[in-house]
């Protein structure tokens, strides 16, 4: 079946830094691609999007860029802060489906002051 | 606006029961999901009803049953409950998808279930 993979499982910075999310998914007919945050005991909630005919789109401290060619695409957070500490997933939408998405397992961000 | 609300927040059962779980959403959206997470499988889509009066699985809807009640309300009823569904159980809602387009819409999630079943 289709799936998406993301990497790594685990990461930790330094506040400041930049951390990288990347994510390969294996349908070659998805067309977008979501992120969220879930903080601790919370729900997830949508941090930022990108549809495949976009390679890149910014907000704030936060930017996606997707390579439709090599199935692959990353979240890249600059100048993180502690608050940015939780775990993120990324999901790719299905062909054939209505609105259907695949999640990968999940990055668990942890930002030390 | 509550947004997507899920009742009840937490629950125990013993295997063999059943129960239903409650969702509405006051965001006039029209389609709805349930997915499930567990520890390191990130989250999986059970079942979800594009517009009133339509549901269909998703990638692992056996031992769930759903109903669309109407537009804002979609519960999920485990029948007779196994251990193996012990889980984190989400509702979500989104706006209909361009028809015709194959665009997809963002999902707003729930406050989440945790059920244990022992």
């Amino acid at each position: 079946g289709e799936n998406v993979e993301q990497h790594p499982s685990t990461l930790s910075v330094q506040e400041g830094d930049s951390a990288v999310i990347k994510c390969t998914y294996s349908d070659s007919a998805s067309n977008y691609f979501p992120w969220y945050k879930q903080e601790l005991g919370k729900r997830p909630q949508l941090i930022i999007d990108i549809r495949s005919n976009v390679g890149e789109k910014k907000d704030q401290r936060i930017a996606v860029t997707l390579n439709k060619t090599a199935k692959h695409f990353s979240l890249h957070i600059t100048e993180t802060q502690p608050e940015d500490s939780a775990v993120y997933f990324c999901a790719a939408s299905l062909s054939g489906g209505y609105n259907k998405l695949i999640f990968g397992a999940g990055t668990r961000l942890a930002v030390h002051p | 606006n509550a947004g997507v609300t899920q009742t009840p927040k937490f629950q125990v059962l013993k295997t063999g029961q059943s129960m239903t779980l409650q969702c509405a959403q006051d965001m006039n959206h029209n389609s709805m999901y349930w997915y499930r997470q567990d520890p390191g499988m990130g989250l999986r889509l059970i079942y979800y009803s594009a517009s009133e009066g339509t549901t269909d699985k998703g990638e692992v809807p056996n031992g769930y049953n759903v109903s669309r009640l109407n537009k804002r309300e979609f519960s999920l009823r485990l029948e007779s409950a196994a251990p193996s569904q012990t889980s984190v159980y989400f509702c979500a809602s989104s706006v209909r998808p361009g028809q015709g387009s194959g665009l997809s819409s963002p999902l707003h999630f729930g406050n989440g279930t945790r059920l244990t079943v022992t």
